[in-house]
């Protein structure tokens, strides 16, 4: 069974512009979420998608969007990029709407300059 | 907001000595997972607790949910140097759509001096 495996590991970007980060989810799980983590802080949530539909949100803007496809992988996009946005993006994948534990990816470390 | 709030920030110990990491909400929790997180790496799934009281034991790992479902405490027994890392609790609060993203606390930094 293959895990959650995120895509670039890294990425440099200058402020204002557009970054686009892919997360494929784990076998069998089709709730995706997506946490920002700045350095030495918890995750934060962003958002989460079950079953293509977004249903659940953090304290985010709106330049943050995503999308989740129908074999359950996501992407992540952030538009109009501030350098508050450097941090380590993490997609996290589980097993339906239930009491389940989330498995992680390793992450995209994004850095605005 | 909700919050999570996860004391100590950092933890220095010896090698064998015990540890524990609390976590507080601000609001009643639906359930609230721990996840260890190395240095460098990814959050890693320890456990749930869901039940108002619950107690659940993995090996030297303690983790307990307070009665008010707003609480809840890891013990680790007799530190070993494969413990380090972050220790984080993450609250799932009740949601009247369904949606329930985790909250997570600030972590506590376990450092083990052998």
């Amino acid at each position: 069974e293959t895990g959650v495996t995120q895509s670039p590991t890294h990425l440099i970007k200058t402020r204002g512009q557009q970054v686009t980060l892919r997360c494929s989810s784990q076998s069998g799980h089709n709730t995706v979420s997506w946490y920002q983590q700045a350095l030495g802080q918890g995750p934060q949530f962003i958002f989460q998608y079950y079953r293509e539909e977004e249903n659940g949100r953090g304290n985010f803007p709106p330049r943050f969007s995503g999308l989740q496809f129908p074999n359950y992988s996501s992407e992540l996009n952030v538009n109009a990029l501030e350098l508050d946005d450097s941090a380590l993006y993490l997609c996290a994948s589980r097993r339906g709407q239930g009491h389940y534990g989330y498995t992680f990816g390793s992450g995209t470390r994004l850095t605005v300059v | 907001g909700q919050q999570v709030m996860q004391i100590p920030q950092y933890q220095h110990v010896q090698e064998g000595e015990d540890f524990t990491t609390y976590c507080n909400s601000s609001t009643t929790l639906s359930n609230i997972q721990w996840y260890k997180q190395r240095p460098g790496g990814h959050p890693v799934f320890l456990i749930q607790l869901v039940k108002s009281g619950e107690v659940k034991k993995q090996k030297r790992l303690t983790f307990q949910f307070g009665e008010a479902k707003k609480n809840s405490s890891l013990h680790i027994t007799a530190t070993q140097t494969t413990d380090v890392g972050t220790y984080f609790c993450a609250g799932v609060m009740y949601s009247g759509g369904g949606a329930d993203g985790l909250t997570f606390g600030k972590g506590t930094h376990l450092i083990i001096q052998p």
